[in-house]
């Protein structure tokens, strides 16, 4: 069915430590969205993608987005206890007009 | 101002009751969604409405039934409970039909003893 792959499921880093995420697709993306969830909170929209091979960044955010649109990755460089949450990719179906979520990648920091 | 809101934030109820959630946002946007978030964080949409007329209907059980008055509300309404309905569910609005960021509300955390 419509999926993104999301990987690694869990990852704990100790504060400082660097983070990626990454989303893999069998198909081609029209575009990819990332939202972040803090525990107890609710999806926060981060960014949209829409360009093969583009890169955007948001202060110690780095989000990517594959030359063959078939894959995107979040890195998140000296992490701080802040970052704890899930993170989750979107990819948008447009003829369906939906968001379908990856499974999400849960990060969790020792301070 | 709270850009979506939805209540109640909790909801613990027995099975087989009937009980509704609202959502009401006041960004004007066209597109509203109902998720469901399960205990391992799976997010997935269950409907979604745009200026009021149902777009996306993902295979959820006919106890469900979404209804939008305008453009700025859609509640949920939930028949005959059951344990697996226990979940988060997330109300949200997007300003065109599928495009464009979606803003969540804080989430309805339902529990069905």
């Amino acid at each position: 069915g419509q999926q993104v792959m999301q990987i690694p499921q869990y990852q704990h880093v100790q504060e400082g430590e660097d983070f990626t995420t990454y989303c893999n697709s069998s198909t081609t993306l029209s575009n990819i969205q990332w939202y972040k969830q803090r525990p107890g909170g609710h999806p926060v929209f981060l960014i949209q993608l829409v360009k093969s091979g583009e890169v955007k960044k948001q202060k110690r955010l780095t989000f990517q987005f594959g030359e063959a649109k078939k894959n995107s990755s979040l890195h998140i460089t000296a992490t701080q206890t802040t970052d704890v949450g899930t993170y989750f990719c979107a990819e948008l179906f447009q003829g369906a007009q939906k968001l379908v979520f990856g499974q999400g990648t849960r990060l969790t920091i020792n301070p | 101002d709270t850009a979506v809101s939805q209540t109640p934030k909790y909801l613990v109820t027995q099975m087989g009751n009937d009980k509704s959630i609202k959502c009401e946002q006041n960004l004007g946007h066209d597109t509203m969604y109902w998720y469901k978030q399960d205990s391992k964080k799976f997010l997935k949409i269950m409907f979604s409405y745009n200026n009021k007329e149902l777009i996306i209907n993902e295979t959820v059980p006919n106890r469900f039934s979404p209804k939008s008055p305008d453009k700025a509300h859609l509640n949920l309404h939930i028949n005959s409970l059951e344990l697996g309905d226990s979940a988060v569910y997330f109300c949200a609005s997007s300003p065109r039909n599928g495009l464009g960021a979606q803003h969540f509300g804080d989430g309805t955390r339902l529990s069905i003893l």
